[in-house]
């Protein structure tokens, strides 16, 4: 079956860099838009990246564009995002989910269990 | 505006129908997904497009849309069904995905 596993969370303090990971397994990654989105402590979700399923096309949420870099490896399973100066408010669960067009319709259908990110000094 | 707007809190009786709303202009150009979120687990999609639900979701559950307003419906609210609830939908010319604010559920 489908299974999104995200992997790299962790303390770190202001400033520092981290990086996150996602297998995926039970579907062929390549053939799969993907995204990354948030959830801060007691705040809504946040998406702030995708990735085409070839891996040239990136876009980002303006709150991490500069500093955060999304990438992919098909050929290991794996999703990548690269974070840089990380600010206490890029504090989060972090998610990766599955696109899909499902229908006709534009589906994030499959999410991990998130992994969870703390910037604090 | 991409903005979506949703009620922070719902109240429902065990048993009986509630409706969760989600307002914003794209609507009038969008359908909307509808993810269900409870703590400790895995986001779960559980409605989408015009009125889809995905495999395994109960029929409990339908969605509808009119002008700028789409909604979630469940028919016979379960204690299971309390969790917080989010709208979303692909803003193909903007290059992003658009979430609601979140609805929490409580299920009394």
């Amino acid at each position: 079956q489908v299974q999104l596993v995200e992997s790299g969370g962790g303390l770190v303090n202001p400033g520092e860099s981290l990086r996150l990971s996602c297998a995926a397994s039970g579907f062929i990654l390549g053939d799969h838009y993907m995204s990354w989105i948030r959830q801060a402590p007691g705040k809504g979700l946040e998406w702030i990246s995708y990735i085409g399923s070839g891996g040239r096309i990136t876009y980002y949420a303006a709150s991490v564009k500069g500093r955060f870099t999304i990438s992919r490896d098909n050929a290991k399973n794996s999703l990548y995002l690269q974070m840089n100066s990380l600010r206490v408010e890029d504090t989060a669960v972090y998610y990766c989910a599955r696109e899909t067009l499902g229908g006709g319709y534009d589906l994030l259908d499959y999410w991990g269990q998130g992994t969870l990110v703390t910037v604090s000094s | 505006s991409s903005e979506l707007t949703q009620d922070p809190a719902v109240s429902v009786a065990l048993g009986h129908t509630v409706r969760i709303t989600c307002q914003g202009d794209s609507l009038r150009n969008h359908y909307v997904n509808w993810y269900q979120l409870k703590p400790g687990q895995v986001p779960l999609l559980v409605m989408y497009g015009k009125n889809s639900r995905p495999s395994g979701i109960p029929a409990r559950f339908s969605g509808s849309s009119s002008g700028n307003t789409a909604s979630l419906t469940i028919t016979g609210a379960q204690a299971e069904d309390e969790a917080d609830y989010y709208c979303n939908f692909r803003d193909r010319f903007g290059h992003h995905w658009v979430f609601g604010g979140g609805t929490k559920l409580t299920v009394l």
